[in-house]
């Protein structure tokens, strides 16, 4: 499930520091933007999500941040760990009833170094 | 991931050959997708199935084909490929309305030759 030759920005931390990730979206009407983590050989996994009537958002060791003035959105990771290590995508959509169409970014991947 | 599955993980087939690639989810959710994970464009949708219905067929070519016969199976047949569609082909599903966390299989890694 790893992204596949992707050449994708790379963000290289040391264990223990806060990572932050960013993402431009598309879509000024997009309702809904989640952020995933792709580990090697698995496929996305939902981390956290905000809508659209928010600018922050916490879960557990992670926080995003979004700011609709420029597109913006923002995943924050305190305390980074090396099974954090991963290709996280940013993700938007539309509330759509029959079945939610997202639209992914690029992806960043994270390396942390122990 | 108990919770999508996919078969095969890797198939490696001929541009001639027809073969078809498998996605159950035990979730007990009504929407699935099919997205292709590549090089190119990292994370594409191809198709949108909600309640056995197809909602959305991305400009996706003809040589990809795909099935619905429940809520929990997806099928995506394939024929006369081309090497370009060599990629990761990953399931997805979710609840159909107010459930846009999708959940996501291990994908297929398709080598075309």
């Amino acid at each position: 499930g790893e992204s596949v030759g992707l050449h994708l920005p790379t963000l290289s931390v040391q264990e223990g520091d806060n990572s932050i990730i960013n993402c431009a979206y598309s879509n000024s009407a997009s309702d809904y933007f989640i952020w995933y983590k792709q580990e090697s050989g698995k496929g996305p996994q939902f981390i956290i999500d905000i809508r659209s009537n928010m600018d922050k958002r916490q879960g557990q060791r992670v926080t995003v941040l979004l700011n609709k003035t420029v597109k913006h959105l923002s995943l924050q990771i305190a305390a980074t760990q090396p099974g954090d290590s991963a290709v996280y995508f940013c993700a938007e959509t539309l509330v759509y009833n029959a079945g939610n169409m997202l639209t992914f970014g690029g992806g960043t991947r994270l390396m942390v170094k122990p | 991931e108990t919770g999508v599955t996919q078969t095969p993980r890797h198939l490696v087939m001929g541009m001639t050959n027809k073969k078809s690639l498998k996605c159950e989810q035990h979730l007990g959710h009504n929407a699935m997708y099919w997205y292709k994970q590549s090089a190119k464009k990292p994370l594409e949708l191809m198709f949108v199935y909600n309640f056995k219905e197809q909602t959305e067929n991305n400009s996706v070519p003809s040589r990809f084909s795909p099935e619905c016969p429940n809520s929990s199976h997806l099928f995506l047949h394939l024929h006369t490929l081309q090497p370009e569609d060599s990629a990761l082909y990953l399931c997805a599903s979710s609840q159909s309305s107010g459930g846009y966390e999708q959940y996501f299989g291990p994908g297929t890694r398709l080598t075309v030759t």
